[in-house]
């Protein structure tokens, strides 16, 4: 079965950092891009970053970039995002998402078909 | 950057009806629009990429349609379990952003 799982949403102060961790399974992850994307309470879908295949390419939201990191361990088939400077906005549901199309390209639309369950963090004082 | 418009925010049906979504860019994208379904507690679904193309395991009453500026989401005859927030989705290079979202409700 074709799956990813989150794990590491915590509370955290303002301020703080956090390490979201995915486990991928069922699928070659070494030749797919991946993504986090995040949920606020009743509210619509945020992507925050991707990493290509390689880890060579990465890319994140004006809202993240600075402060969170996208990694990844082919040989551990798991995704990362680190979050540093944590502000109470950061606060959702995270997901950690798939992207349909072998390999890389700059210039695909990067359709998301599989996604996991998602992991909470929320940033409070 | 290349702004998005998702148009109704909310909408009620009945069963059997047919239901248009629709996303408008603000410069042209080409194709590259993908589709999503997300049902109340759960993870989103994709629906439809490239504009048009049905993701395996999605039912035949969706489809999808537009081009460049003006993309469609259609639902042919809706369903009971159609009942979800619906959410368009492109790319500009390797930034990606969502629709605001269409939730669907059944009269």
């Amino acid at each position: 079965e074709v799956q990813v799982v989150e794990s590491g949403g915590a509370v955290v102060q303002p301020g703080g950092s956090l390490r979201l961790s995915c486990a991928a399974s069922g699928f070659s992850f070494d030749d797919y891009t991946m993504h986090w994307v995040r949920q606020t309470a009743g509210a619509g879908l945020e992507w925050v970053s991707l990493i290509s295949w390689d880890g060579a390419v990465s890319s994140y939201a004006g809202s993240v970039r600075g402060r969170f990191t996208i990694s990844r361990d082919n040989s551990k088939n798991s995704l990362y995002l680190d979050m540093n400077s944590l502000r109470i906005e950061d606060s959702g549901f995270y997901y950690c998402v798939k992207d349909r199309q072998f390999g890389f390209a700059s210039g695909y639309s990067h359709p998301m078909d599989v996604w996991g369950q998602g992991t909470t963090v929320t940033v409070s004082s | 950057d290349i702004e998005v418009t998702q148009s109704p925010s909310s909408l009620s049906a009945s069963r059997g009806d047919r239901v248009t979504i629709t996303c408008r860019t603000s410069q042209s994208i080409g194709s590259d629009l993908n589709w999503y379904q997300q049902k109340p507690g759960k993870a989103p679904n994709l629906l439809i990429y490239g504009a048009s193309n049905l993701q395996s395991g999605v039912p035949s009453r969706f489809s999808g349609s537009g081009s460049r500026t003006e993309f469609t989401l259609i639902i042919t005859s809706l369903q009971p379990e159609d009942v979800a927030t619906y959410y368009c989705q492109y790319s500009d290079n390797t930034l990606i952003t969502f629709g605001q979202g269409t939730r669907l409700e059944i009269k």
